[in-house]
Formats: structure tokens, C-alpha cells, sequence
């Protein structure tokens, strides 16, 4: 199956510094990428849609100069959180959209999601 | 109204039994819908999709989908205690005059498994 990479995991870092979150498609191309926010106990929240080779859509309410996303390529997207601060603090999930017969069964669209970063901003 | 309801839970179930997951939708133009499940800590897995009205039944899980009541849910039979996760609700639907699409997510509904 399609295998969507996340890195790093976890991440502390101190108020004020940028924090970089890469996503890779491993096994396909992924012309879209989904970037979510999931706070405890909510649920996912869609921060903004990448296409590869454009600029990112942003959700209503999500600052694009504070969460930057470059999706350069058809694997990978990397959002980056400019100035952290504390109430940034978040599971930032990742997925990529795989179309028809790229690591989605029956040739439907797929969604595959990284594995998640947990972000704590001190 | 939130674009997609669902109970948070949680939903306690003994062993063996049927837990019954239920999710509303307020988008009548949604197309697509999916359950999620999701351990603590970790992304999402899917385990069911839906597309058309009726059932579709997949080992010991069932999706049920009803348009006209913009309803959708999910069945799991015989209950095991690695089932107890929460589930997640999302809808999918057309944005951007069709060129695109995106998951809206409900908050899932909390799921306990009980031995």
C-alpha cells in the first residue's frame, strides 16, 4: 500500500524559533497534500490544501504567513511553522491525495496520511 | 451547525458485542464518505468507505449510508478490545468549482471496548 512519510515525529522547541515539517509520498506522486492541526481530544482540523507547483489554499482562520507550505515537488510538502509559539502547540498531520492506480485500490482516490508530528512549542 | 456531528463518547461496549457509531452531515453536495480510526497519538487509518446510498459490508465492519437523512454510520460486530479507539466521521466534498475536493473531519466519537 501507499506510504506516506512525516518527519521528524516529535519536536520541542523554544517560543519564537521556526520549526520545518516534511511529508513524503514514498511510493507514489501526490499532486495534493492535506496539512491538519488536531488539538486533545478535537478532532482534525484542515489548515490548507498544497498543490505541486502552486501556492497553497489556506482554510479560513489559518494565518499563510505564519504556517508557510512549499509542496516543490510530486513527493514532497513541507509546512513550517514561522515564530512558534505556545498556543501552536499541536499533532500536525499530514496526507497526500494518490490518484487512480497509484497505491489506490480499485482505482478510487485515497487519502494517506503520515504519521503525524507532535509539535510542542515551550 | 458543525459540517459534520458526531457523539464524542464515549461509547463503552462489552466484548463480542455491536458497537454502533452514528455521524450526521450538514453538505447535501457532499460526495464521498469515510471512517477513520484512530489510536492515541497516532494519524488515522481508514477502514471503510461509501459512496452510494444503502450498506457495504466489509469483515466485521459495516458502513450504512442514507443521503436523504444525511446520515452515515458504522457497524462493528463481535466488539474486541483492539477496536477501542476513537472513530473518526469525514465527509468529502467539492471545493473550488470541482477542481479540487477536501476531507472535513467530525471529532470523532471515542470507543471503549470493555473485556
Amino acid at each position: 500500500g501507499a506510504v506516506v512519510s512525516q518527519h521528524p515525529s516529535r519536536v520541542i522547541c523554544k517560543s519564537g524559533t521556526s520549526v520545518k515539517i516534511e511529508c513524503r509520498s514514498l511510493d507514489f506522486q501526490a499532486t495534493t497534500m492535506f496539512w491538519y492541526r488536531q488539538f486533545p481530544k478535537q478532532s482534525l482540523m484542515l489548515m490548507a490544501t498544497s498543490n505541486e507547483g502552486s501556492k497553497a489554499t489556506y482554510e479560513q482562520g489559518v494565518e499563510k504567513d505564519k504556517f508557510l507550505i512549499n509542496h516543490a515537488s510530486l513527493t514532497l510538502s513541507t509546512l513550517t511553522v514561522t515564530s512558534a509559539h505556545p498556543e501552536d502547540s499541536s499533532f500536525y498531520i499530514c496526507s497526500a491525495r494518490a490518484l487512480g492506480g497509484q497505491g489506490a485500490r480499485g482505482g478510487n482516490e485515497k487519502l494517506f496520511f503520515g504519521s503525524g508530528t507532535q509539535l510542542s512549542v515551550l | 451547525q458543525k459540517e459534520v456531528e458526531q457523539n464524542s463518547g464515549p461509547l463503552s461496549v462489552p466484548e463480542g458485542a455491536i458497537a454502533s457509531l452514528n455521524c450526521t452531515y450538514s453538505d447535501r453536495g457532499s460526495q464521498s464518505f469515510f471512517w477513520y480510526r484512530q489510536y492515541s497519538g497516532k494519524s488515522p487509518e481508514l477502514i471503510m468507505s461509501i459512496y452510494s446510498n444503502g450498506d457495504k459490508e466489509d469483515g466485521r465492519f459495516t458502513a450504512q449510508l442514507n443521503k436523504a437523512s444525511q446520515y452515515v454510520s458504522l457497524l462493528i460486530r463481535d466488539s474486541q478490545p483492539s477496536d477501542s479507539a476513537t472513530y473518526l466521521c469525514a465527509v468529502k466534498r467539492l471545493v473550488y468549482g470541482g477542481a479540487t475536493n477536501k476531507l472535513i473531519f467530525g471529532t470523532g466519537t471515542l470507543l471503549a471496548v470493555q473485556p
